[in-house]
């Protein structure tokens, strides 16, 4: 596509659920990243997938979180048993390079609401 | 100490005037970005820059990297410049991951 897709844009759900979130990188990016940001705050790193290697984990706040990325194409992340102080918007990007020095491009995020 | 410094934190200027945003860091670094965050809440990259400086339209980046320092500027600024500017170096020994600054919240006043 023309740029990193996300879905849901907007997710609402009860305090013990799962979710699932859903990223579309840029055709071809290599490197592919999820980020978290609560209201007011800044960025939060969560994880990175960087082509063939293992992905870079440790920025999952807890084993409630993990995320897949099926070869260089769609990422899920998923939460299970949701907490309200996971209630944020949560970001996709990727870019092409090895590591970071490529541009990043970024989706426009789900809001994650846990009531 | 964070590992990414910006200053200032928040900053209010009328419109035409130049301003600048400021990043030091302290590790090794491949490149360093510049993201935009718009009020919104969408993130666009400025600039991707790993020595010297860059520029597009109104906006300048420059970086040192033996001085660990990268400016960003805006020259005539406008009240479409408001937003969060975001310092995020990509850190070497972390395999290139980024590490975010906090941010620095412009407004800019007609």
């Amino acid at each position: 596509g023309a740029g990193v897709s996300q879905s849901p844009s907007n997710k609402v759900t009860e305090k013990g659920k799962d979710v699932e979130l859903r990223c579309d990188p840029i055709s071809g990016h290599t490197a592919l990243y999820w980020y978290r940001q609560r209201l007011g705050q800044g960025l939060e790193f969560l994880i990175y997938f960087q082509g063939n290697s293992a992905p870079d984990k440790s920025g999952l706040p807890s084993d409630r979180f993990s995320a897949e990325r099926t070869g260089e194409s769609v990422s899920t992340l998923t939460i299970q048993r949701t907490q309200q102080e996971d209630s944020a918007v949560y970001l996709c990007a990727s870019n092409l390079l090895q590591g970071n020095t490529g541009e990043l491009f970024f989706g426009e995020g789900s809001r994650l609401t846990v009531l | 100490k964070n590992e990414v410094e910006q200053s200032p934190q928040n900053l209010t200027a009328q419109e035409g005037e130049f301003i600048t945003i400021n990043c030091s860091y302290s590790v090794g670094i491949s490149a360093l970005h510049w993201l935009q965050q718009h009020p919104g809440g969408g993130i666009v990259s400025l600039f991707m820059l790993s020595s010297g400086k860059k520029k597009h339209g109104r906006l300048i980046a420059t970086i040192n990297i033996q001085e660990k320092h990268s400016s960003l500027h805006i020259t005539a600024s406008h009240p479409r410049d408001s937003a969060v500017y975001i310092c995020a170096p990509a850190k070497k020994s972390s395999g290139d991951k980024l590490t975010f600054g906090t941010g620095t919240r412009l407004a800019v006043r007609p």
